[in-house]
């Protein structure tokens, strides 16, 4: 009983350097999202995809990018990484965008020194 | 701009008293609003949806109305117990196909 499963659960970075976070999720949703929370902010939404094969900014897309690579996985890649960037990344699924509830993986904590 | 404000960053209670957590929003018309529990360390974990045509809705301790006309709900844990300290989130979406945009939270700590 999965659900989401993000990797990994903690990183560090040197400013500069790329990395991607993975995200799969095995309850055949087709919307999938990630959020970064920073203390004082709250969620806020990097990208999503609504389906397979699109993929939205969000509110705070600039600095990612991502890929739907099927219909079970969503990666989040920095390819540059700024301090501004240290944040706790969480990745979550719904069956459909919006109206229906989300399900969110354990998070990963990245910090960027 | 559009806002969704939960009522305080903290909030301390009694063991058994009822706790009441409010999320006000601006400039959004939501067609769902949800609420979210976030333990420490941990993913939110949906607790309840309610749809902009219905009033309350309850799951066991919890009860969550829903006022378009204040652009406000209202999340009531009743018999409050210590294990139900945790940061509590609001999430609604406009209508249409768009994403969840959560509030800031409330911490909600229950005092033995």
């Amino acid at each position: 009983n999965a659900g989401v499963t993000q990797t990994p659960k903690f990183q560090v970075l040197k400013t500069g350097q790329s990395m991607t976070l993975q995200c799969a999720q095995d309850m055949n949703h087709n919307s999938m999202y990630w959020y970064r929370q920073d203390p004082g902010m709250g969620l806020r939404l990097i990208y999503y995809s609504a389906s397979e094969g699109t993929t939205d900014k969000g509110e705070v897309p600039n600095g990612y990018n991502v890929s739907r690579l099927n219909k079970r996985e969503f990666s989040l890649r920095l390819e540059s990484a700024a301090p501004s960037q240290t944040s706790v990344y969480f990745c979550a699924s719904s069956a459909k965008t919006g109206g229906t509830e989300a399900f969110f993986g354990q998070g990963t904590r990245l910090t960027v020194v | 701009s559009q806002k969704i404000e939960q009522n305080s960053e903290a909030l301390n209670i009694q063991e058994g008293k009822t706790a009441t957590l409010t999320c006000n929003y601006t400039n959004y018309s939501p067609a769902y609003l949800q609420w979210y529990r976030q333990d420490p360390g941990r993913g939110p974990v949906f607790l309840l949806l309610i749809r902009e045509n219905e009033k309350e809705k309850r799951k066991e301790r919890l009860k969550v109305t829903f006022d378009t006309t204040l652009k406000q709900s209202l999340f009531h844990i009743t018999a409050s117990q210590p294990a139900d300290s945790a940061t509590y989130l609001c999430a609604l979406r406009n209508s249409g196909n768009t994403p969840l945009v959560f509030g800031k939270g409330t911490r909600l700590s229950v005092i033995a």
